[in-house]
Order: structure tokens, then sequence, then C-alpha cells
């Protein structure tokens, strides 16, 4: 997707296990957000990164961390993996111009598509 | 606490027909409402906004309605096309630097 490439695209992991995914937006944009998206529960907040400081964070447990780095490239992990974690995990940068002032538009990655077995 | 519902998980319409996909919110404080469309294998893709002083926003086929006293807003899509058959996400913005609150989706397919 423009904007947001996330890597990898898919990837199967065991309970237990650790898994670290990537988003890389274009160069410039010093916000970057993740959410989890589950057939049940919708897109689900997890963290936003602003300038290498998270400004905000979601409900989710100690084993859901991020990082942003100072080139605006974005991590998160997920340390030891449980069946529920099994989930399309999205990164998002903002828009400007675009829906109104303060709409806060975003764009979105492709996706990260964990299996957790 | 879900603060944004989709109370509908799928909706099916004929092709050239009104598609019309609802959502509640409970917190009166958001400052805009949002829709996005997503297909599988891609994320989700802004579609049309509405700020919450306004009570309607068109823009082409899509056009969305606001009605605070109800804490409710739809999406409507005129005429419907087979490539509009997506997800479609219900999303707000709460004031301040916080972020989006997503709705659970609607699975819209429009059959020719």
């Amino acid at each position: 997707k423009a904007g947001v490439t996330q890597t990898p695209r898919y990837l199967i992991k065991t309970r237990g296990q650790q898994v670290t995914l990537s988003c890389s937006p274009i160069s410039g944009h010093r916000s970057v957000s993740w959410y989890q998206q589950t057939p049940g529960q919708g897109l689900q907040f997890l963290f936003e990164y602003f300038s290498e400081t998270q400004r905000n964070k979601g409900n989710f447990p100690g084993r859901f961390s991020g990082r942003q780095f100072s080139n605006s490239r974005s991590e998160m992990n997920v340390s030891t993996l449980e069946l529920g974690d099994s989930a399309l995990y999205l990164c998002a940068i903002p828009i400007m111009g675009r829906g109104g002032p303060g709409a806060n538009v975003l764009t979105f990655g492709a996706g990260s598509r964990l299996t957790v077995l | 606490d879900q603060q944004v519902k989709q109370n509908s998980p799928s909706l099916s319409v004929q092709e050239g027909r009104i598609s019309i996909l609802n959502c509640d919110y409970t917190n009166s404080m958001f400052d805009y409402f949002l829709w996005y469309k997503k297909y599988p294998a891609e994320g989700p893709t802004f579609l049309i906004s509405i700020s919450s002083i306004k009570d309607k926003n068109e823009d082409g086929r899509f056009t969305v309605f606001l009605n605070k006293s109800a804490k409710h807003l739809s999406l409507h899509i005129v005429p419907s096309q087979p490539g509009d058959s997506a997800v479609y996400f219900c999303a707000a913005k709460p004031s301040g630097n916080t972020p989006l609150v997503f709705g659970k989706g609607t699975r819209l397919s429009v059959i020719a």
C-alpha cells in the first residue's frame, strides 16, 4: 500500500514463541499507529508512536510492545504468543489534508497476517 | 465498553440499489466520524468523513448522514456496484491527540 510498507506479509508461529513485525512509512512521517484486526473484534488500537516516543497505548497486555526508530520505521513485538493473537496487524500513518482539519485520517499498510498454531 | 457499534455484521444488496450501512456511538465527545473500506489482503482505505458539527457529507456515490441526537450515522452508497463489495468500518475521532476508535465492521456484498 502506498505510504506504508509492512513486512512480513504472512507468518506462522507456534504458541509461546515471539514475533517482530516491521512498518516503514514514507519518509517524513513522525507518527505511526498500530492496530490489530480480528474477525470478532474489528480494528483495535495497539499503540501510537510520535518521534520515537509512545504517545498512546491501547488496552493490550504487556506482551505487546513497540518502538520507533529515528528514521520513522516502527516495529511491534509480541512475546509468548497465544492462539488468540492470530490476527492481521496493521500499521498506519496520518494523511494531511484529507477529511477535514482534525479528522486524523489514516492511511494503512497492507498488514502482516499472523497465524499462531 | 464498545464506543462505536456496527450491529449488522453483513449486508447483501442488489447492483444498482442503495446500500445503507449503519453505525451507533456512545461518546458525545467525538469530533469526526469516518468510514473506511477494506478489501481482502489489503489495509483499510479511507472513504469519507463528517465533522460532528455537520449532518451530511457527500462525495460522489457516497453520502454520510449524522444524527447527533440519536448518536447514529449511516453511509449511503447509490448506486451500489459489485466493486463496492468489501468490509466497511465506521470510526470515530475523539478530541485531542487520541486514536481513532473503530467499529467491528459490516461486510457488504453487492450482487450483480
